[in-house]
């Protein structure tokens, strides 16, 4: 049973251009986590999505940045105009269900440049 | 939401036993406590879950008290590449589901 997945593992963007990252959940789970690294940091929630359905994008900034879930393929997270304060690394992670103890299991992170 | 907290970091030497300490003082009735590793440049890997008392897995033990305002994961015999971060985290709910990471305590294990 594969992992979780993300891609690309790094991505360079100049100032103004869309960044768009992928994650596959893990065989079977439904629901999926976006949170955000900073150097020496620790992870910062951004958003949670069920297939089709956005459950919590309280982490999320309003402006620029969106999630989605689709029926089929990958989550993406999308980050319009990005800014150089947008240079950290993402990391998804899914879980089979959303119960009390929620384990997740985290992909291995895409780390975003903004020249 | 619980919050929690931690050393920041700790020092050990190989073989020794670690115990990591978190303070949930407002853990709500539902909730459980896990713990996750992370290395350098990658995502965060579950280690241990519980809800109360002790458990166990091949990894680690976590223990928690009666009020479960705290819990101390113990990593038995550390070795070099058990230097890490570690997150302690405390499951909440609040219309959603989010998941609240501190900053972590790193450990350093010596040679």
């Amino acid at each position: 049973n594969a992992g979780v997945m993300q891609n690309p593992r790094h991505l360079v963007r100049r100032r103004g251009q869309e960044a768009r990252l992928r994650c596959s959940p893990m065989k079977g789970h439904s629901h999926v986590y976006w949170y955000r690294q900073l150097p020496e940091e620790g992870l910062k929630f951004m958003v949670y999505l069920q297939k089709e359905n956005i459950i919590d994008e309280s982490g999320m900034p309003k402006e620029r940045f969106s999630a989605e879930f689709p029926k089929e393929g990958p989550s993406i997270l999308r980050i319009q105009q990005v800014v150089r304060g947008d240079s950290a690394a993402y990391f998804c992670a899914s879980s089979p269900l959303r119960d009390r103890g929620e384990t997740q299991y985290f992909g291995p992170g895409t780390r975003l440049l903004v020249l | 939401l619980a919050k929690t907290t931690q050393p920041i970091s700790m020092d050990s030497y190989e073989g020794q036993e670690v115990n990591i300490t978190c303070s949930h003082n407002n853990i709500a009735t539902n909730d459980y406590i896990t713990w996750y590793q992370q290395f350098p440049s990658q995502g965060p890997r579950f280690i241990i879950q519980g809800y109360k008392t002790k458990v166990t897995n091949e990894v680690a033990s976590l223990f928690i008290p009666a009020d479960r305002k705290s819990s101390t994961l113990s990593l038995p015999r550390v070795s070099l590449s058990d230097t890490a971060v570690y997150y302690c985290l405390v499951g909440a709910r609040e219309g959603g589901f989010k998941t609240i990471f501190g900053a972590g305590t790193r450990l350093f294990v010596k040679a």
